[in-house]
């Protein structure tokens, strides 16, 4: 079966760097992405990791170790409005399979 | 331009009722897909259109599940009859191509479906 595991709940404070893990076992892989919810909203794409190695974007970084089955998600300089649920998402070419999200909640 | 669109926001039924859920996706997207997730869970992948075709229905729980794409634009999802582990989350997305090295879901923001 397809299964991605990552933190339930993580909590940091403004300012400071926080990474989210993510481990995977599917049976197909083309690329891991990642999707930030806000409470109630939906869930925005923020990343997408095909290759191994680290893509930035802004403040947001996605990391991906194919060989490990393993990726995450760095948020640097945290501000409130990162708080937020953040999935990873795996896409065999055919469809998503989704992580169960990590509550993120940014501490003033 | 406008995004994924879902109706109702928000739906709250008994055992036994019937629940239509529709979703708008972004214009000209082909690609069309219906996700769940029950509270804490993953979200759950339940069935994919290309235009008005089911492309994947691997994930539909069971027969009661009905998913419609009439004119390959909007879709609707019909619960029928509810039953209690019905409630949770429903996620529309769509996107423009499948199958390329990097598909973008756009999401809408879901219709919250509680069975009393």
């Amino acid at each position: 079966g397809q299964s991605l595991e990552q933190p339930s709940e993580v909590t940091a404070v403004e300012g400071a760097i926080v990474q989210i893990n993510c481990t995977y076992q599917t049976s197909g892989f083309y690329g891991l992405s990642w999707y930030q919810q806000h409470d109630g909203g939906a869930p925005t794409f923020l990343s997408y990791n095909a290759l191994d190695g680290l893509e930035e974007t802004g403040r947001f970084s996605s990391f991906l170790s194919r060989s490990d089955s393993y990726g995450y998600l760095l948020l640097q300089e945290l501000q409130m409005k990162d708080s937020a649920s953040y999935f990873c998402a795996v896409y065999d070419f055919n469809k998503f399979y989704f992580g169960s999200g990590t509550k993120l909640n940014v501490k003033p | 331009e406008a995004g994924v669109t879902q109706f109702p926001s928000h739906s709250v039924i008994e055992k036994g009722q019937t629940v239509t859920l529709r979703c708008d996706p972004i214009s000209g997207h082909d690609n069309l897909y219906w996700y769940r997730r029950v509270m804490g869970k993953e979200i759950k992948f339940l069935l994919h259109f290309v235009k008005e075709s089911k492309q994947d229905e691997s994930g539909m729980p069971n027969n009661r599940f009905l998913a419609e794409r009439t004119g390959g634009t909007y879709s609707t999802l019909k619960v029928q009859p509810a039953e209690l582990e019905d409630s949770g989350v429903y996620f529309c997305a769509s996107s423009q191509e499948q199958g390329r090295i990097q598909e973008t879901q756009y999401f809408g923001p879901g219709t919250r479906l509680l069975v009393l």
